[in-house]
């Protein structure tokens, strides 16, 4: 079975700060990795993921993330934050039967 | 392409009612899947599903049913309300085997 992790419930950054949000991931298979962005009183929507290959991913909006085998982390980073990233954002553990498990999410807010 | 469409948006239910989540999408995606999102807890898998007839149980599938008779549709049933199952339901469709899903809107819902 598959199961994520992420550290922090609330991380608060400056705007054009670095921002990174923290996951691990337990799987007893090789995974796929996702992470996914909600607005409020919205949908999910996929930012990246990680399915065999490169393990630095980019995604949209100016995210990417790092697939670390060793630490079974998949940490999503961004350069510099802009106010229209705060949101909630979620990683998720799939594997073989394609059953995704969330993690409980991190809410991120931009200070100006 | 509408994508996933989940009806109704809101639903106000009383103990031991039931009712029928409806979730369609226009995809032809073979994996269909319905969450739960609760404060804190990120999504939970309810049940999903890899084709017509066939469905499977995910984490938390007490109190819920499911079916899949077309690869268009996949509704949940509710067969009688209870306040823990006020929640905000999501509903997702996914190709195989990268099993990016794509959700729908929701459906907000409030057992009294």
């Amino acid at each position: 079975a598959q199961s994520v992790t992420q550290l922090g419930s609330h991380v608060s950054v400056s705007e054009g700060a670095l921002v990174l949000l923290r996951c691990n991931y337990s799987s007893s298979v090789p995974p796929y990795l996702f992470w996914y962005v909600q607005y409020p009183n919205q949908g999910l929507q996929l930012l990246l993921k990680y399915t065999t290959g490169a393990t630095l991913v980019k995604g949209i909006n100016g995210f990417e993330a790092e697939f670390k085998k060793s630490e079974t982390s998949f940490h999503l980073t961004k350069p510099s934050a802009h106010m229209s990233d705060a949101a909630e954002y979620f990683c998720a553990v799939s594997g073989y039967r394609n059953d995704m498990r969330f993690g409980a999410g991190t809410r991120l807010t931009v200070k100006p | 392409n509408a994508g996933v469409t989940q009806t109704p948006k809101f639903q106000v239910l009383k103990t031991g009612q039931s009712m029928t989540l409806q979730c369609a999408q226009d995809m032809n995606h073979e994996y269909m899947s319905w969450y739960r999102q609760d404060p804190g807890m990120g999504l939970r898998l309810i049940h999903y599903s890899v084709g017509a007839g066939i469905t499977d149980q995910g984490e938390v599938p007490n109190g819920y049913n499911v079916s899949r008779s077309t690869t268009e549709d996949f509704p949940l049933r509710l067969l009688s309300a209870a306040p823990s199952q006020t929640s905000v339901y999501f509903c997702a469709s996914a190709t195989l085997p990268s099993n990016e899903q794509f959700f729908g809107p929701g459906t907000r819902l409030t057992v009294l």
